[in-house]
């Protein structure tokens, strides 16, 4: 398939390490973010959320961090994996699901094996 | 969550010809929204699609190059008109979960203008 985020920074990592991918947002009255895994061919796909009442939220293998006293936000990825090769999106907004996100530049994550 | 698809998947279009994308939601939905994914680029929001009213498109982008319907609460179409390499891109389609704040998105058109 068609492969997006060709120029996008690159994170590889090897098998079974884990990944730390990180996003800066401007917006301080953000108060809910997102990120997406995008696979070449393929629309986003939700990962995990965090609503700014929160600096963790864990999920299966993914943890997200918020830091809003710099606007930072991450994603931890435990023991990666060659099927989490894809490009990830750090997304944000302030308010429900009724208005657009804003979408960051985007990380290519390359898993070796 | 919402599944959606997209038609048609992909197309090569000459130049100056007109391409409508569609965008079909297996639940009722509020708001649609439609961005554009230019080749290795992040997502930018063209427009935002509530139905029974005009779309309200972003600052460089407009109705005339980018007209959207959206007839009901399932569906809604997006035209890339007069159609240049430029337009080239990845168009999404994504829906709004309402009082949740998650968005889903559609698989993507992958339009190719030579």
């Amino acid at each position: 398939g068609e492969s997006v985020g060709l120029h996008l920074p690159t994170l590889s990592v090897q098998e079974g390490d884990n990944s730390i991918i990180n996003c800066a947002y401007s917006n301080s009255a953000s108060d809910y973010f997102i990120w997406y895994k995008q696979e070449s061919g393929k629309g986003p796909q939700f990962i995990i959320d965090i609503r700014s009442n929160m600096d963790k939220r864990q999920g299966q293998r993914v943890t997200v961090l918020l830091n809003k006293t710099v606007k930072h936000l991450s994603l931890q990825i435990a023991a990666t994996q060659p099927g989490d090769s894809a490009v990830y999106f750090c997304a944000e907004n302030s308010s429900s699901g009724n208005t657009p996100l804003v979408f960051g530049k985007g990380t290519r994550l390359s898993v070796i094996a | 969550s919402a599944v959606i698809s997209q038609k048609p998947s992909r197309d090569i279009c000459q130049r100056g010809t007109s391409l409508t994308i569609q965008c079909q939601v297996d639940s009722q939905v509020t708001m649609m929204f439609w961005y554009r994914q230019q080749p290795g680029q992040s997502l930018t929001l063209i427009a935002t699609a509530n139905q029974g009213s005009e779309a309200t498109y972003e600052s460089g982008f407009v109705i005339d190059k980018f007209p959207i319907s959206r007839p009901n609460l399932t569906f809604s179409t997006l035209t890339v008109s007069n159609m240049s390499p430029e337009d080239s891109s990845i168009y999404l389609c994504s829906v709004g979960g309402g009082s949740s704040y998650e968005q889903y998105f559609g698989p993507g058109t992958r339009l190719t203008v030579t």
